[in-house]
């Protein structure tokens, strides 16, 4: 499986401000994803990010509200704009992976508390 | 209903004893089934995947799938408390995306 990284791993971060966090992966990868754990609930696919176009946004999720970079295959970033206390959650970037190509592997995740 | 579902628990078993997690998932032309171990403060890692009808053993860990009942199980044998975390089921849906379930918080005791 590919090695991700992700930073920051944590912030607090004020209301109204935004936050870039970056994902890079050890190898390249052609699907991208961004995910969003909220304190005790599941995961929520926000974004599958895209080289060298937009980013597909799922239901409930907006370009404005969470810009995505995706430069090239095996770097991107999330950008959190604006945020607000129910913004607080852990944002993960995965890739797809496996000897069957369909396998999400998770970065360590970002960790954000908005005050 | 939920695409993917999961008792939230928490799950007490004994340490030795077998845990027996389980998930339903509603999309029938679902074709890929995984689970996730996600321990408290870090990120899911998987476990381990199924695609077939059947178990698929490995190590300590069986992946049990009746795609007729749409129904996925996880069986942790010689429980550890090691192993007490939160276990994710995801399905691979038709749609090409993996749902996942809200997790069931297992809690070995010794």
């Amino acid at each position: 499986s590919a090695v991700i990284s992700q930073k920051p791993s944590r912030d607090i971060c004020q209301r109204g401000t935004s936050l870039t966090i970056q994902c890079q992966v050890d190898s390249q990868v052609t699907m991208m994803f961004w995910y969003r754990q909220q304190p005790g609930q599941s995961l929520t696919l926000i974004a599958t990010a895209n080289q060298g176009s937009e980013a597909t946004y799922e239901s409930g999720f907006v370009i404005d509200k969470f810009p995505i970079s995706r430069p090239n295959l095996t770097f991107s970033t999330l950008t959190v704009s604006n945020m607000s206390p129910e913004d607080s959650s852990i944002y993960l970037c995965s890739v797809v992976g496996g000897s069957s190509g369909n396998t999400i592997y998770f970065g360590e995740g970002s960790w954000l508390t908005v005050v | 209903q939920k695409e993917v579902e999961q008792n939230s628990g928490p799950l007490s078993v004994p340490e030795g004893a077998i845990a027996s997690l389980n998930c339903t998932y509603s999309d029938r032309g679902s074709q890929s089934f995984f689970w996730y171990r996600q321990y408290s403060g870090k990120s899911p890692e998987l476990i381990m995947f199924i695609y077939s009808n059947g178990d698929k053993e490995d190590g300590r860990f069986t992946a049990q799938l009746n795609k007729a009942s749409q129904y996925v199980s996880l069986l942790i044998r010689d429980s550890q408390p090691s192993d007490s975390a939160t276990y994710l089921c995801a399905v691979g849906s038709s749609a090409s995306k993996i749902i996942f379930g809200s997790g069931t918080r297992l809690s070995i005791r010794p």
